[in-house]
């Protein structure tokens, strides 16, 4: 089974500081991505990566980049959070051209 | 871009009672389309795709959705409803790079006894 994991998840962090959302993904997909889900908005997609040291961004990605050092590992960094990121992320991974995506369980980032 | 409308952010259904939760999409090639389902304190769970294969699409836990071109609809169905479909339902369309999905906003299936 393709696991998808996301290194916390909750996490409570202050305004200001410099948050990190890891993802790994055990079964070598090209792509990552990372989305935010709220409530009546659904999700939407934030920055996402066809490969190692590539990305593209998403719909929202403004606050936010992305790391793709690693095949497996795919990060969000947040340079500088505010309460207006407080919200649920969730990491996906998918093999090229199967249109399967593959979703970790989400982190719930709360901004103080 | 391609892009799903879920009309209804909440759905009450009887237990027992037909379940119909409505995706329309936007797209100007034929689309790959998805339900998902998410229960609560859960992550995503693909519940049925439609890749063109077939206009009526089987997935699981007895949800169907029926692929209609000429009302750009993917409406999700259950002929009965069970007090362990509660949960957040939603609509996703592949981008024709294949590499994201766009979801709909959800809609959030109540079932009462």
């Amino acid at each position: 089974d393709v696991k998808v994991t996301q290194s916390s998840r909750y996490l409570v962090k202050r305004t200001g500081e410099k948050v990190f959302l890891e993802c790994v993904q055990d079964m070598d997909h090209e792509n990552m991505f990372w989305y935010r889900q709220d409530p009546g908005l659904g999700l939407r997609l934030i920055y996402f990566s066809y490969d190692v040291k590539m990305k593209e961004k998403g719909d929202i990605p403004e606050g936010y980049s992305v790391s793709r050092e690693k095949k497996e590992r795919f990060s969000l960094i947040l340079e500088s959070a505010s309460t207006n990121q407080t919200s649920m992320y969730l990491c996906a991974s998918s093999l090229g051209g199967t249109r399967l995506w593959f979703f970790g369980p989400g982190t719930r980032l709360t901004v103080l | 871009a391609q892009s799903v409308t879920q009309l209804g952010s909440h759905v009450s259904v009887s237990e027992g009672a037909l379940v119909l939760l409505r995706c329309n999409y936007s797209s100007s090639v034929p689309p790959y389309l998805f339900w998902y389902v998410q229960y609560p304190n859960q992550g995503l769970q693909l519940l049925l795709k439609y890749t063109s294969a077939a206009t009526l699409v089987k997935g699981i836990n007895g949800f169907e959705a029926e692929f209609k071109k000429s009302e750009t609809s993917f409406h999700l169905t259950k002929p009965s409803a069970h007090m362990s479909d509660a949960a957040e339902y939603f609509c996703a369309v592949s981008e024709n790079s294949g590499y994201a999905l766009n979801f709909g906003k959800g809609t959030s299936l109540l079932v009462t006894p």
